[in-house]
């Protein structure tokens, strides 16, 4: 069963502490993404990559870090740098970067 | 912004209606996907259409993209209740990196 897995589906922590939201793909897709969604908003591009060690800044990388390390996983970590962490994360992957991208069911971090 | 931006924010319909959405973009695409999105929930992708195509459809969906207006539309036709969801175009841009730039989404609502 093909698909694209974020762990956990709720995320509880407090102010202060780094979290690292999980996400893993068995598509054997090259590129991956992280996005942020706030309520009543679409989706703002956090990072990517598009191959194993290699990603890029989205337009609101402060705050978060990732890694590449195996093509099937891309996790991210919320620093106690990001002022406002509190929201939904999606993770997602394409085969390539102009392609369709399949998404996760998203982490809900809630940060208190 | 480059930002697609749907147009209506929200729109309720009662089922067996078709349900319409805009799409606005602002400078030149690759390509513009849609996206649904049940409340809290990943995204799901729909249809991806190029640049060069004007039309395409899927099932109950079309798509059509007017590059010289620098908009999309995708239309639902005979509503089902089960299409009650939010509703995003997203685009990626020539001369950028392939990033997928999200609007904020039409929520439709279809009444039995």
């Amino acid at each position: 069963d093909g698909g694209i897995t974020q762990s956990p589906k709720y995320l509880f922590r407090k102010e202060g502490q780094n979290v690292t939201l999980s996400c893993e793909q068995n598509l054997n897709h090259d590129a991956m993404y992280w996005y942020r969604q706030d309520p009543g908003q679409g989706l703002r591009l956090i990072y990517y990559s598009q191959i194993v060690n290699d990603f890029q800044k989205g337009d609101i990388a402060e705050g978060y870090s990732v890694s590449r390390e195996k093509k099937e996983s891309f996790p991210l970590t919320v620093t106690s740098a990001q002022k406002n962490p509190t929201a939904f994360y999606l993770c997602a992957s394409s085969i390539t970067a102009d392609y369709e991208q399949y998404f996760g069911p998203g982490t809900r971090l809630t940060v208190t | 912004s480059q930002q697609g931006e749907e147009d209506p924010q929200a729109l309720s319909i009662q089922e067996g209606e078709n349900a319409t959405m805009n799409c606005s973009y602002k400078t030149s695409i690759n390509n513009l996907q849609w996206y649904r999105q049940n409340s809290g929930r990943g995204l799901v992708h729909l249809i991806l259409i190029r640049s060069n195509e004007r039309e395409k459809h899927s099932g109950r969906l079309r798509v059509t993209l007017d590059t010289s207006k620098k908009s999309s539309s995708l239309l639902i036709t005979a509503s089902r209740a089960a299409d009650t969801a939010s509703y995003f175009c997203a685009c990626t841009f020539s001369g950028g990196y392939n990033k997928l730039i999200f609007g904020a989404g039409t929520r439709l609502a279809v009444h039995p």
